[in-house]
């Protein structure tokens, strides 16, 4: 129940193309979606978030889709470009002081 | 742009050894989170702090480890002795309770090789 699946496990993208990761749970009592960015020796960098109480936001060439009564969202990079490549994480937490559950990463590489 | 900041960047010691991690999370910050990741795997929750006693904790932190906020900047996680297996880059992170988000921010990590 505490467990979060990604897929796919890598991604490769054309320039300019579109990079969709999707993400599913099983706890309802998740209330905090979160992504990830991370490159190689750095730490994860939070990029968007999104809240149950909204099916979609967008940030820049970022957006989140939240489907609630399928228990599942995705991150959707458009034109993705070859500094986007990096392993994208999806998250899930419960409240404040709750920890993160991660899925395991996408590895995204985006070709010139 | 306020950062959570973490030292040594990598740390190397013997098997059976204890190491002190280091972290100086966001200053308003009042959550304060350690995970693990082991390399090419994915992100592992540790330990939440929150007003200096652990809110939470996973099955992986166990007796060998131990967290302290010694003043009120530093956060560190102590593995009292190590083992191979606990080899992974560790990461800090800390939140604030203020706003509809639990956005944690984490720092570069330190890389603990135990040999």
């Amino acid at each position: 129940q505490q467990q979060v699946k990604q897929s796919p496990q890598s991604l490769i993208v054309q320039k300019g193309g579109i990079s969709i990761i999707n993400c599913a749970y099983e706890n309802t009592a998740f209330d905090y979606f979160p992504w990830y960015q991370q490159f190689p020796g750095k730490g994860p960098a939070l990029l968007i978030a999104i809240r149950p109480d909204v099916s979609e936001k967008k940030e820049g060439r970022f957006t989140i889709s939240f489907n609630k009564s399928a228990k599942q969202f995705s991150l959707h990079i458009m034109d993705s470009q070859p500094g986007d490549s990096a392993t994208y994480f999806c998250a899930a937490s419960k409240r404040y002081g709750q920890n993160f559950v991660f899925g395991p990463g996408t590895r995204l590489s985006v070709l010139p | 742009e306020p950062e959570v900041t973490q030292t040594p960047s990598h740390q190397v010691t013997q098997m059976g050894q204890e190491v002190i991690l280091r972290c100086v999370p966001i200053s308003n910050h009042l959550y304060f989170y350690w995970y693990r990741q082991i390399l090419g795997q994915k992100v592992e929750f540790l330990v939440s702090f929150y007003n200096n006693e652990i809110s939470e904790k996973s099955e992986i932190f166990d007796d060998q480890f131990s967290v302290e906020r010694p003043d009120g900047s530093n956060f560190t996680l102590k593995i009292r002795s190590t083992k191979l297996e606990d080899s992974a880059m560790y990461f800090c992170a800390s939140s604030g309770t203020s706003g509809n988000n639990y956005e944690q921010y984490f720092g570069p990590g330190t890389r603990l090789t135990v040999t």
